[in-house]
């Protein structure tokens, strides 16, 4: 089906590990989105892409790697995981103007 | 820091229209009013977006004011499946580059049967 999947749903991992998380879009949109959501935070931009082969940083974007080798997937790292990268994190697809977020990751670092 | 400010919560019963209220005092000439609402343990979901004119689609319609400083968005026959937080924000399509969305608290729309 089209739409825009994220994996894996939950994840828990540990300080100083690194963890990449999947997003997949079937849209063929050419902007992707990495978001961030916290009580007390609201939603924040981590990273953005406009195509493949580029992107840009967003509002709070120390601490994470992302990649675009492919129009339709836009994977987002953690190269050392710490406690305050504790979070859900959205990925979204779509034009400038709007966007279509997928589901979620739940990421615990203990 | 959000640069709208919305209710908290509120109310509606079913099949009545929710209106939802928005404060945007400080929204540039080229900045859109867009409307999200989030389900519990979902993504957000875009609902609509104007610049100065009001606009209507299949799931809502909103009510901007002419200085637009403020607008509505509003759902005309609530459902249960209506209950959410409602995010009101503001976006250019210039300036919103390394921003992104910003959401603040939102408004927890509760639909009572």
């Amino acid at each position: 089906d089209a739409g825009i999947t994220q994996s894996p749903r939950y994840k828990i991992t540990e300080t100083g590990r690194q963890v990449t998380l999947m997003c997949h879009q079937t849209w063929s949109h050419s902007y992707m989105f990495w978001y961030r959501q916290d009580l007390g935070h609201g939603l924040r931009l981590i990273y953005y892409s406009a195509a493949a082969d580029i992107t840009d940083k967003g509002e709070v974007p120390d601490g994470y790697v992302v990649s675009r080798s492919k129009t339709e997937n836009f994977p987002l790292t953690l190269e050392s995981a710490t406690r305050s990268q504790t979070s859900v994190y959205f990925c979204a697809s779509g034009g400038w103007e709007t966007q279509y977020f997928g589901p979620g990751t739940r990421l615990l670092v203990l | 820091d959000a640069k709208t400010t919305q209710p908290t919560s509120m109310d509606c019963a079913e099949g009545r229209a929710a209106n939802l209220p928005c404060n945007h005092s400080t929204i540039s000439g080229n900045e859109y009013v867009y409307w999200y609402r989030q389900i519990h343990s979902q993504g957000p979901q875009y609902i609509i977006h104007g610049l100065k004119n009001n606009e209507t689609n299949e799931m809502a319609s909103l009510i901007i004011t002419e200085d637009r400083k403020s607008s509505t968005l509003i759902l005309p026959h609530a459902t249960l499946r209506d209950t959410a937080v409602y995010y009101c924000t503001q976006w250019g399509d210039s300036g919103g580059g390394a921003d992104g969305l910003t959401f603040g608290k939102g408004t927890h729309l509760i639909i009572q049967p």
